[in-house]
């Protein structure tokens, strides 16, 4: 059984900029969530995906968007970056959309905006 | 405004000692509190959680502790040991405002051999 692998580990950006984030989700998780986390800071919902529809979104500007595809696995996108923007972004899958406790995290993708 | 917060940004422990690290929350519809532990590298892992209907859980070395009248939990690790150094996250669901967990800022826990 696989856990979740996020691409790339790491990415440099220029403001304005747009990025793409992926996410492979543990084999048998229709569901999956983004968090972003600034350093120094716990990690704060994006949106969550469950079975290729959005299924809930935090604070975040529309700017930021997400696709789940057919085998569950996920993109957030990012257009025209900022430097706020640069975080650890963390996409967590779960059996379901209430399983918080099942939650598995991937080991994130660091972006950095300049 | 912070619904979830750790006022701890940092903890020392000696080995074998108890650690105990706290969040306050101040939303209360939230019905379901989590701890998280995250090493450097790495995603955070599930390590214990309490439903708001209950007021302590345990599991092995970790309880998990709830005082719904005054909004706070706390963790305690019986007896700590130095691969236990990580930070902790506390987070909360409110099951009636979708699925997002709210994460606090985090505790840095350093349990020294």
């Amino acid at each position: 059984e696989t856990g979740v692998t996020q691409s790339p580990t790491h990415l440099i950006k220029t403001r304005g900029q747009q990025v793409t984030l992926r996410c492979s989700s543990q084999s048998g998780h229709n569901t999956v969530s983004w968090y972003q986390q600034a350093l120094g800071q716990g990690p704060q919902f994006i949106f969550q995906y469950y079975r290729e529809e959005e299924n809930g979104r935090g604070n975040f500007p529309p700017r930021f968007s997400g696709l789940q595809f057919p085998n569950y696995s996920s993109e957030l996108n990012v257009n025209a970056l900022e430097l706020d923007d640069s975080a650890l972004y963390l996409c967590a899958s779960s059996l379901d959309p209430s399983d918080n406790y099942g939650y598995t995290f991937g080991s994130g993708t660091r972006l950095t905006v300049v | 405004d912070q619904q979830v917060k750790q006022n701890s940004p940092s903890l020392s422990v000696q080995e074998g000692r108890i650690s105990i690290l706290n969040c306050d929350y101040t939303n209360s519809m939230f019905d379901y509190f989590l701890w998280y532990k995250k090493y450097p590298a790495e995603g955070p892992t599930f390590l214990i959680s309490i439903s708001s209907i209950k007021d302590k859980n345990e599991d092995g070395r970790f309880t998990v502790f709830l005082n719904k009248s005054a909004k706070h939990l706390s963790l305690h690790i019986v007896p700590s040991q130095p691969g236990d150094s990580a930070v902790y996250f506390c987070a909360a669901r409110d099951n009636n405002a979708g699925n997002m967990l709210t994460f606090g800022g985090g505790t840095r826990l350093m349990v020294k051999p």
